[in-house]
């Protein structure tokens, strides 16, 4: 099967400071890779796309410049939250696809718990 | 732009009873249907989707689901749950348009199975 993993798996940190966060795809090259953010007992919220490559597409309302993604090669995008304030606290969700095909199954993750004090 | 409801956030069965969780989304265009599943400390794996033809769709782990286009709804049904089936189940949509293939998630329902 396709593998996806995200390290950390638990992050805590103090207010003000940076934290990165990787995604890897284990065994395939990931055409496109995707951000969620999730709240307790809500739905996973889209924050950005990015391929391989190139600048991520970031949904409305997500700022750029709080949140980094890079996408530096088939295998890795790393989300970096700048500047991490207690209302960043979340559940991040990455999930990668094979190819371009917008129908293509995503692999997801198993997330990353940020706690920001 | 597109909007999932998934209307029950819990739903506890016995086992071997059957099982429905509903799912209604809103959108000004066609759509992709997916539903995840997600076990604890796990990431979301894919159940099964509708990308066209007919609307039944039979996924992994015995579960279907019906993609009723009047209606708007792509229900996921099982007949005979097992313990096992405990999880967080997610319908999500993408728009068949874009070609980046963004999903967008319902809330999600917890099913629990009990003996």
């Amino acid at each position: 099967g396709a593998v996806v993993s995200q390290h950390p798996s638990r992050v805590i940190c103090k207010s003000g400071t940076s934290v990165k966060i990787e995604c890897r795809s284990l065994d395939f090259q990931a055409t496109t890779m995707f951000w969620y953010r999730q709240f307790p007992k809500q739905s996973l919220m889209l924050m950005a796309t990015s391929n391989e490559g190139s600048k991520a597409t970031y949904e409305q309302g997500v700022e750029k410049d709080k949140f980094l993604i890079n996408h530096a090669s088939l295998t890795l995008s790393t989300l970096t939250v700048t500047s991490a304030h207690p209302e960043d606290s979340s559940f991040y969700i990455c999930s990668a696809r094979r190819s371009g095909r917008a129908w293509d199954e995503q692999f997801f993750g198993p997330g990353t718990r940020l706690t920001v004090l | 732009a597109q909007s999932v409801t998934q209307l029950d956030s819990q739903v506890p069965v016995f086992e071997e009873a059957p099982v429905e969780l509903r799912c209604n989304y809103s959108s000004s265009v066609s759509v992709y249907l997916f539903w995840y599943v997600q076990y604890p400390n796990q990431g979301l794996q894919l159940l099964l989707k509708y990308l066209s033809g007919s609307t039944l769709v039979k996924g992994i782990n015995g579960f279907e689901a019906e993609f009723n286009k009047s209606q708007t709804s792509f229900h996921l049904r099982k007949p005979s749950v097992h313990i096992s089936d405990t999880a967080e189940y997610f319908c999500a949509v993408s728009d068949r348009g874009s070609t980046l293939g963004r999903l967008y998630f319902g809330r999600g329902t917890q099913l629990t199975v009990w003996p």
